[in-house]
């Protein structure tokens, strides 16, 4: 099956800094979703994106089907953006399957 | 809008009994939703896709017989743990997809449902 990886598994910012979060995914896919997962385990629509460019406030995602790799970019973080980021490709013939990645861990420090 | 609650959002029972967890899509009509598990600190793992009307699809290695899934409205969906054991406790999420147009709308997610099995 398609293998969704993401990198870094941990990244560790202060707050203010800017950062890129990176989603490989190893075959064609019919869309791409990025989520935050906060501290109480909801996931949070951020983008979904199958090409192109998205921006919503201080965030923004690319994505490059050709080249199978989205990112996300996250400017001016706030504390608030901590938690668990996880992208995820949608497989199959219905749309019927969201394959997810193994997630980024995001600390943000005051 | 694009909605999606889940009921309870934590639970704790005794081995051997079994549990019913709700997902519903408030403000849209949901034909296909889908219930996802999550074990500490790691990524979550489609478990089973429910069409309204229909049987469910299960992935390959979950037990359909352990997980009954039910969809019997564009609006709702139960996954029953039957029989639960401790190696059943672990954190289940829900989500629904928009009934209409493109079979790829983006998926929403409920907030999850943590279960305990003692």
């Amino acid at each position: 099956g398609i293998q969704v990886e993401q990198s870094p598994p941990d990244l560790i910012l202060q707050e203010g800094a800017n950062s890129t979060l990176r989603c490989n995914f190893s075959d064609s896919v019919n869309n791409l979703q990025w989520f935050h997962q906060n501290p109480w385990g909801q996931l949070i629509n951020l983008f979904y994106i199958p090409s192109g460019t998205k921006q919503n406030g201080r965030l923004s995602a690319t994505t490059v089907a050709t080249e199978r790799y989205s990112l996300l970019y996250i400017s001016s973080s706030q504390t608030t953006d901590s938690g668990v980021y996880f992208c995820a490709v949608v497989v199959g013939e219905y749309g019927n399957k969201l394959v997810f990645g193994a997630g980024t861990i995001l600390r943000v420090k005051s | 809008g694009a909605v999606v609650s889940q009921h309870p959002s934590w639970v704790i029972c005794k081995s051997g009994t079994s549990v019913k967890i709700e997902c519903r899509s408030l403000d849209f009509q949901a034909t296909t939703m889908f219930w996802y598990r999550q074990f500490p600190k790691q990524s979550l793992m489609l478990m089973a896709t429910s069409n309204e009307g229909s049987k469910a699809t299960y992935e390959q290695g979950v037990e359909k017989d352990k997980f009954l899934i039910n969809h019997a409205s564009l609006t709702l969906s139960t996954l029953t743990v039957t029989s639960a054991h401790p190696e059943d406790s672990s954190f289940y999420i829900c989500s629904a997809r928009d009934g209409w147009g493109s079979p790829y709308n983006e998926q929403f997610f409920g907030p999850g449902t943590r279960l305990t099995v003692l």
